[in-house]
């Protein structure tokens, strides 16, 4: 079964320095993989998404995703954070059955992302 | 073009008792899958709707059950509740479920089981 990781439960950022939040994933193929963003309150919502080709993906807000296919890993990067970008950060992987569909995306547990003023 | 709506958005029930969630998915859309949040287990799937058929299903109880109505709107229940069941239920809709598309989640319905 594929599984995700995100191995940083919490991280602290200043506003205006960088961010890179991690994620790796455990699949036998190359996954569809997505990164979410969850605000108190809201549900998800999607920030960018991999499915093949390029492998810097650029998504909404400014935050951009790189996959490494020989790390199996999809971090999340965004050069300067804003106040509102806190929140909770989630990656996810998904497959397609053949005959269409899809069994529902596996997600990691949350990375929770301070910004300090 | 309205978001994805899930009613009520809070519910407190007691153990044993049973729950209905619904979700109305984005106009035109055929899929919608129902997730559950909890602070330990995280977010997992539950099941996915298309067209009136279950099509996928995670690993869950049967106590957990769920229907998709010819306007695509769907319903999920939960009878028997117990303690663990109190979580964040989310409901995604997507055109046809496949996983390039993308899924649109709605606010979710808080349920505390008491």
């Amino acid at each position: 079964a594929q599984s995700v990781t995100q191995p940083d439960i919490h991280i602290t950022v200043s506003e205006g320095a960088s961010l890179e939040l991690r994620c790796n994933y455990s699949y036998g193929a190359t996954p569809y993989l997505f990164w979410y963003v969850q605000s108190p309150g809201q549900g998800l919502q999607l920030l960018l998404k991999y499915f093949s080709g390029d492998t810097l993906v650029q998504g909404i807000k400014g935050f951009e995703a790189e996959f490494k296919r020989s790390q199996s890993s999809f971090n999340l990067r965004k050069p300067s954070v804003h106040w509102s970008d806190a929140a909770e950060y989630f990656c996810a992987v998904g497959f397609a059955y053949s005959g269409g569909g899809a069994d529902g995306l596996t997600f990691g547990k949350g990375t929770h992302l301070i910004i300090q003023p | 073009k309205a978001g994805v709506t899930q009613t009520p958005r809070y519910l407190i029930k007691t153990r044993g008792q049973q729950v209905t969630l619904s979700c109305s998915p984005i106009s035109g859309h055929r899929s919608v899958s129902w997730y559950q949040q909890t602070p330990g287990q995280g977010l997992q799937f539950l099941f996915e709707y298309f067209s009136e058929t279950q099509r996928n299903k995670g690993n869950f109880p049967g106590r957990f059950s769920g229907r998709q109505f010819s306007n695509s709107r769907s319903e999920m229940n939960v009878s028997t509740l117990e303690l663990g069941d109190s979580a964040l239920y989310l409901c995604a809709s997507s055109l046809d479920g496949n996983s390039y598309n993308e899924q649109f989640f709605g606010p979710g319905t808080r349920l505390t089981v008491l």
